[in-house]
């Protein structure tokens, strides 16, 4: 059974300050990572993919990877109130499904 | 470029009803999953479709569940009879699975509750 694990939170945080999510997952074979952000209510959107070691950055954004530890995060700088939001942690697994973490609800406090 | 669309928003019916959901998948994709998220188990992958095909229906929880997608455009997802257990939001998303490793598309989902 593939897993992903995450922190279900609420991870809470001043507004300005940088969010750290973590997320582990058991498929030492998996070859694609994404982040998703879902508010209250709507449905999972794409916020950060990564593939390969190291990290990534996109705006407010920076996705890591480690596959050696089998560890996936993602950063948010100068967290607003609207990030305030559950991230869910996704793992690309063959035929291109996607096996989901749990979650982890972040509020931002202003 | 119209997403992943979904119908209805929201279905509210009585416990033994049939309940239909319905999925229009992104125009080109080429497989098209349906999910159900609840509180107590998050996303779970009911069943997924490769070109019209369904591969892995493994998730659906039982034989009141069942899913088709007659063609490239359309899927649905009905439930009969359906049961207050089953009370969750159904997403239905779409993929091009010619582009590995891209993600998923999601709808807007189906609010389900079963009085």
């Amino acid at each position: 059974q593939k897993e992903v694990e995450q922190n279900s939170g609420p991870l809470s945080v001043p507004e300005g300050a940088i969010a750290s999510l973590n997320c582990t997952y058991s498929d030492r074979g998996s070859q694609s990572f994404f982040w998703y952000r879902q508010y209250s209510g709507k449905s999972p959107e794409l916020i950060m993919s990564i593939y390969s070691n190291g990290d990534k950055e996109d705006g407010r954004f920076t996705a890591q990877l480690n596959k050696a530890s089998q560890y996936v995060s993602l950063l948010i700088r100068d967290s607003q109130p609207s990030d305030s939001a559950t991230y869910l942690c996704v793992v690309g697994e063959a035929g291109n499904m996607l096996t989901f973490g749990g979650g982890t609800r972040l509020m931002v406090k202003p | 470029d119209a997403g992943v669309i979904q119908s209805p928003r929201h279905e509210v019916t009585e416990m033994g009803q049939e309940v239909t959901l319905r999925c229009k998948p992104i125009s080109g994709h080429n497989s098209l999953f349906w999910y159900r998220q609840t509180m107590m188990r998050g996303l779970e992958l009911l069943i997924y479709f490769n070109n019209n095909v369904p591969i892995d229906d493994s998730g659906m929880p039982e034989d009141r569940f069942s899913a088709k997608m007659p063609n490239a455009s359309f899927s649905t997802l009905k439930i009969q009879p359906s049961e207050p257990r089953d009370s969750a939001v159904y997403f239905c998303a779409s993929h091009d699975k010619g582009y590995s490793n891209q993600p998923q598309h999601f709808g807007d989902g189906t609010r389900l509750s079963i009085l």
